[in-house]
């Protein structure tokens, strides 16, 4: 099984600031890899996939990157509403797998 | 309006059986991989099963093998994950999602509201 691990698992910020969280995959996943926002008692929400592409609707603060093992989320300039957790998931092969989460919390 | 709406949670004992459903609308329900994603309480998102458009190609995370089976109504436009021999580590809330957005099943753009499975004696 393809392992993804996200950094940090936690995060403190502010309004306004940037911020940057990893996601690792065990072997190389291509750019087979998804970003997802979370709310407490909401379902998940897609903010990138394929690496890059952000899905419709979604504001351009948001930017993904990477591709084979190593991948990035960067917020570019963090609003109320994106405190939440966030999720990794590789959609390379099966089993799909997620990372454990990054909670980003205000500071 | 793309929606999903699970449906037939609740509490069950272990070893019971329960049989999720999914109804979808708004899109072309037959043309799409559908999938149940869970979340235990207090934890992160896991997969556990995933169903081609037609009905003929499923995957399964490891742990549900041999016990959940997915499948569709493509007529009803309707999922199903029939859970048989249910364990405490089973106990989540259970999502249908539509999967496969720039491939089959790369990934989930939309998501249902979730439906409570609680395995306990």
């Amino acid at each position: 099984d393809i392992q993804m691990t996200q950094s940090p698992s936690s995060v403190s910020a502010s309004v306004g600031d940037r911020v940057t969280i990893t996601c690792r995959a065990s072997q190389g996943i291509s750019s087979w890899l998804a970003w997802y926002q979370q709310k407490p008692g909401k379902a998940p929400k897609v903010l990138i996939y394929t690496a890059s592409i952000l899905q419709s609707g979604v504001p351009s603060r948001f930017s993904g990157s990477g591709s084979g093992t190593d991948f990035t989320l960067t917020i570019s300039s963090l609003q109320p509403e994106d405190f939440a957790t966030y999720y990794c998931q590789q959609g390379y092969r099966f089993p799909l797998t997620f990372g454990q989460g990054t909670r980003l919390d205000i500071k | 309006e793309v929606q999903l709406l699970e449906s037939g949670g609740g509490l069950v004992q272990p070893g019971g059986s329960l049989r999720l459903s999914c109804a979808a609308s708004g899109f072309r329900f037959s043309g799409y991989a559908m999938s149940w994603v869970r979340q235990a309480p207090g934890e992160g998102l896991e997969w556990v099963a995933a169903l081609d458009g037609n009905g003929g190609d499923s995957h399964y995370v490891d742990s549900v093998k041999g016990r959940f089976t997915i499948s569709r109504d493509n007529s009803k436009n309707t999922l199903y994950l029939q859970m048989n021999n249910l364990r405490s580590e089973d106990t989540a809330i259970y999502y249908c999602a539509k999967l496969g957005i720039a491939g089959t099943y790369d990934a989930f753009d939309i998501w249902g509201q979730g439906t409570m499975i609680t395995v306990s004696s």
